[in-house]
């Protein structure tokens, strides 16, 4: 089955104590994005690739980092969260022509507390 | 800079009525623009785009609509089913970036 999986899929965590969400895809997609989503502020992105090695920066990347050693793969890290990260997170993937990246495919969220 | 703005936050419709969702937006070079779906606890899923070129696009009860003068476009749903009940997100691309309005949340009412 064709599917992008996070995990954790809940995370309680305090202040600065560093963390990775993971994401993988299966549809051998080059473009990757994550994506957080707070109440009154719809979805923003955070960062996106858009292959091996090529990584770009968001809307709002303050705070996080990425890396995409391998195409499944794109893990979003947090090295010291604040509790301004408290937030829920969406990974997608998609291919990368010019209209088949508009169709991204979704996690079904990370939803992550900072304390 | 709200680039693509959806102006109301919720929508009430009797079921079996059209669902008509708006949004606008700022920046004249978006080259294409979507409506993505999401339910609660569920990650958002791809609904039906348009390109900047065209001024319709249909894909069954859905009906994406572009006004480029106006900058704004809207998605028609019907007749409106209750399945239909979701947070709906516009989004516009232009090269590797893709930009979400805040959503509308849709209730359709039995």
């Amino acid at each position: 089955e064709a599917q992008v999986t996070q995990n954790p899929r809940y995370l309680i965590t305090v202040t600065g104590k560093k963390l990775t969400v993971t994401c993988s895809q299966n549809m051998n997609h080059e473009y990757m994005s994550w994506y957080r989503q707070d109440p009154g502020l719809g979805l923003r992105q955070i960062y996106y690739s858009m292959n091996v090695e090529v990584t770009d920066k968001g809307d709002v990347p303050e705070g996080y980092k990425v890396s995409r050693k391998e195409k499944r793969n794109f893990p979003l890290i947090l090295e010291s969260p604040s509790p301004n990260q408290t937030s829920l997170y969406f990974c997608a993937s998609s291919l990368s022509t010019a209209l088949a990246k508009n169709i991204q495919y979704f996690g079904a969220g990370t939803r992550l507390s900072v304390l | 800079d709200q680039q693509v703005k959806q102006n109301s936050p919720s929508l009430s419709v009797q079921e079996g009525r059209i669902s008509i969702l708006n949004c606008d937006y700022t920046n004249s070079m978006f080259d294409y623009f979507l409506w993505y779906k999401k339910y609660p606890a569920e990650g958002p899923t791809f609904l039906i785009s348009i390109s900047s070129i065209k001024d319709k696009n249909e894909d069954g009860r859905f009906t994406v609509f572009l006004n480029k003068s106006a900058k704004h476009l809207s998605l028609h749903i019907v007749p409106s089913q209750p399945g239909d009940s979701a947070v709906y997100f516009c989004a516009a691309s232009r090269d590797d970036k893709i930009i979400f309005g805040k959503g509308t949340r849709l209730h359709i009412l039995p």
